[in-house]
C-alpha cells in the first residue's frame, strides 16, 4: 500500500547478526501496527504487533519500536537464524482496514 | 481449530471468463478482506467487509466484486478476467473494526489468466 513505506526491500545478514526493517506511515489515526512473516508458498502470519500507547515491545529475539510523532516503526531481529529467512511485511491498521508495506526479503546466510 | 481456507489453491483461466475465488473462515470474525500480492507491491486491498451485507472497495477494486451473505464466506469474483489480474490472492479475517486485532490469512490462490 502506498500509505506505508518499507525499507529495505531486501536484506542479507550473516547468521547471528541483527536485522532491522523500517516502516513509515501517513495516517495519524492509525493505532495498531502488526508485523507479518511470509514463508514461501504460505500466507502471512503475525509475528509481533504494537499499539499506539506503547513505544516498544519485545518477544524473545524480535522487538518492535514505534515513534508516533515521527510516524515510523521498526522491526528488530537479533541473533538471526536460517529459519528467519522469509518476507516480512509491516502494516498499519486504521478502523480495522490494513495497509501493508511492500515487504522485505530477508536472507540469513549460515 | 478455527481456520480460514481458500479454494482453489491454483487456477488457470482464459481472458474474458468469469472466475470466483472462495474464502471460508470458521473464526466467526466480522471483518473479511481480499488482497492481491504482486512483486514489488506487497499486499494490496481489493475489497473488504465489516459484516453480513456490508462490502467496501479497496485501493484496487476495478474488475472485482464481492458479496457477504453470511459471516463465514466472502467470495471474490472477477467479472471478466484480464491478464493484469494474474496474481496471488489472499483472503484474511479479523475480529472487529475497533479491536485492532490480528488478521488471519488463508494460504492463497495463485490465479493465472491466459
Amino acid at each position: 500500500g502506498e500509505n506505508v513505506e518499507q525499507h529495505p526491500s531486501t536484506l542479507s545478514v550473516q547468521e547471528g547478526d541483527s536485522a532491522v526493517i523500517k516502516c513509515t506511515y501517513s495516517d495519524s489515526a492509525s493505532n495498531y501496527f502488526p508485523w507479518y512473516k511470509q514463508e514461501l508458498g504460505k500466507g502471512p502470519q503475525l509475528i509481533i504487533d504494537i499499539r499506539s500507547n506503547v513505544g516498544e515491545k519485545k518477544d524473545q529475539r524480535i522487538a518492535v519500536t514505534l515513534n508516533k510523532t515521527a510516524k515510523h516503526f521498526s522491526l528488530h531481529i537479533t541473533e538471526t537464524q536460517p529459519e528467519d529467512s522469509a518476507v516480512y511485511f509491516c502494516a498499519e491498521d486504521s478502523w480495522g482496514k490494513f495497509q501493508f508495506g511492500a515487504g522485505t526479503q530477508v536472507v540469513v546466510t549460515p | 481449530d478455527a481456520e480460514i481456507t481458500q479454494s482453489p489453491r491454483h487456477k488457470i483461466t482464459e481472458t474474458g471468463r468469469q472466475v470466483t475465488l472462495a474464502c471460508h473462515q470458521t473464526w466467526n470474525h466480522n471483518n473479511m478482506f481480499w488482497y492481491r500480492q504482486d512483486l514489488g507491491h506487497g499486499l494490496r486491498l481489493i475489497h473488504y467487509s465489516y459484516g453480513v451485507q456490508d462490502t467496501n472497495k479497496g485501493e484496487v477494486s476495478d474488475g472485482y466484486s464481492v458479496s457477504r451473505s453470511n459471516t463465514e464466506d466472502l467470495p471474490l469474483t472477477l467479472e471478466s478476467a484480464a491478464s493484469s489480474q494474474t496474481s496471488v490472492y489472499f483472503c484474511a479475517s479479523s475480529e472487529s473494526s475497533t479491536a485492532n486485532t490480528e488478521a488471519f490469512f488463508g494460504q492463497g490462490t495463485r490465479l493465472t489468466v491466459v
